[in-house]
């Protein structure tokens, strides 16, 4: 089973902040990398698939990238409806998720 | 507009079984995979298994902690995918959510709770 660790487990900051969010893998997942934003009693949304392809109605301050082990997301400048828990995913070998890290307001 | 809705979580003792639903709408279910993915309150996200459709085989998949106990099946008559547990366990006890499968899961439903507990 692949692995996913992300880092931080818990990123406080301010709005207007840029943040960046680490994904690591225990074995290469080549692109085969998503990352979701779940807001508490909400199902996970897709932000970034393929590590750096933005879903259908994701503003542009969101991004992705990496390959092979390690990815990172990052939000360009912190918005108050972005503070929520973001999950890293493979589909490289089964489904795995990643802990979550939960953005927090500083 | 793709809609998926579960239901079919309740309260249920070690040892119990239950069956979840998922009914699907806005788009053609029957060619489309699915998957269940659970959570476990206050944690994190963890796939729980997928079908294929019928003109792929139907066939199933499941992750390694409910193989041989749950089973994933679908009628594609009714639009409506389901989750049999059997031989519940309190690690069990999650939010169960379906989304459409290829990846990336870009279709959540809200979620169904079940909670296993004597």
């Amino acid at each position: 089973e692949i692995v996913l660790t992300q880092s931080p487990g818990t990123l406080s900051l301010s709005p207007g902040e840029r943040a960046t969010l680490s994904c690591r893998a225990s074995q290469s997942v080549s692109n085969y990398l998503a990352w979701y934003q779940q807001k508490p009693g909400q199902a996970p949304r897709l932000l970034i698939y393929d590590a750096s392809s933005r879903a259908t109605g994701i503003p542009a301050r969101f991004s992705g990238s990496g390959s092979g082990t390690d990815f990172t997301l990052i939000i360009s400048s912190l918005e108050p409806e972005d503070f929520a828990v973001y999950y890293c995913h493979q589909r490289s070998s089964w489904y795995t998720f990643g802990q979550g890290t939960k953005l927090e307001i500083k | 507009e793709v809609r998926l809705v579960e239901s079919g979580g309740g309260l249920v003792k070690p040892g119990g079984s239950l069956r979840l639903s998922c009914a699907a709408s806005g788009f053609t279910f029957s060619n489309i995979w699915m998957s269940w993915i659970r959570q476990a309150p206050g944690k994190g996200l963890e796939w729980v298994g997928r079908i294929r459709s019928k003109t792929e085989g139907g066939t199933t998949d499941y992750a390694a902690p409910v193989k041989g106990r749950f089973t994933i099946s679908r009628d594609d008559s009714k639009h409506t995918l389901y989750l049999q547990m059997n031989s519940l366990k309190t690690e069990d006890t999650a939010v169960y959510y379906c989304t459409t499968d290829p990846w990336p899961f870009d279709n959540w439903g809200q979620g169904t709770l079940v909670t296993v507990s004597s």
